[in-house]
């Protein structure tokens, strides 16, 4: 099976800031990597797929990176409704697996 | 809209069996492959099962292989999770997932969840 794990697991940071997540597979995914968004109580919500596409309608200050193991999330100018968990998901083979999460505390 | 709604979730004991459903609308059910996914309490995402458009093939975590079994009724759009021999680590928001065209293990769509709580 393939691991991701993500870091931080938790971050604080400010309205206005840019985070980065981090997120590395035990092995080459070739770039099939995908990043959700949960808020509490809810489904999660696809943000980017494939390393770096934007989803319909997510704000363009959403942003993925990388290749091989290691995959970035960034989030630029932090806005009050970004504040969530985040989870980076490979979908190179079976089974799929997440990362563990990073919260986004204020 | 595409809409997905689980069903089915409950209390039960371990050694228990449940059925969780998922109806879907706002696409053609038959043309897309779907996944369940589980969220224990507080804890991260995992994927549990999917099955192709057709239904001719399903796919397992390795924790719930021999013990889920998931299948899907085209005529009435409706996905299943048949779960026996639950246990306490079964305990968890169970979602059903739709993929987007040009993915099967990419999650565009996702239903609210349904709770199973395993428990004496």
């Amino acid at each position: 099976d393939i691991q991701m794990t993500q870091s931080p697991s938790s971050l604080s940071a400010s309205v206005g800031d840019s985070v980065t997540i981090t997120c590395q597979a035990s092995q080459d995914i070739n770039n099939y990597l995908n990043w959700y968004q949960q808020k509490p109580g809810k489904a999660p919500k696809l943000l980017i797929y494939t390393t770096s596409d934007l989803e319909t309608g997510v704000p363009s200050r959403f942003s993925g990176s990388g290749s091989g193991t290691t995959f970035t999330l960034t989030i630029s100018s932090l806005r009050p409704e970004d504040f969530a968990t985040y989870y980076c998901q490979q979908y190179d083979s079976l089974p799929l697996t997440f990362g563990g999460g990073t919260k986004v505390e204020i | 809209e595409v809409q997905l709604l689980e069903s089915g979730g409950a209390w039960v004991q371990p050694g228990g069996s449940l059925r969780l459903s998922c109806v879907a609308s706002g696409f053609t059910f038959s043309g897309y492959s779907m996944s369940w996914v589980r969220q224990a309490p507080g804890k991260g995402l995992e994927w549990v099962s999917s099955i192709s458009s057709s239904g001719s093939s399903t796919y397992y975590a390795d924790s719930v292989k021999g013990r889920f079994t998931v299948s899907r009724d085209i005529s009435t759009s409706t996905l299943y999770l048949q779960m026996i021999g639950l246990r306490a680590e079964d305990t968890a928001v169970y979602y059903c997932a739709k993929p987007p065209l040009w993915s099967r293990s990419t999650f565009d769509y996702w239903g609210q969840g349904t709770l199973v709580t395993v428990s004496s």
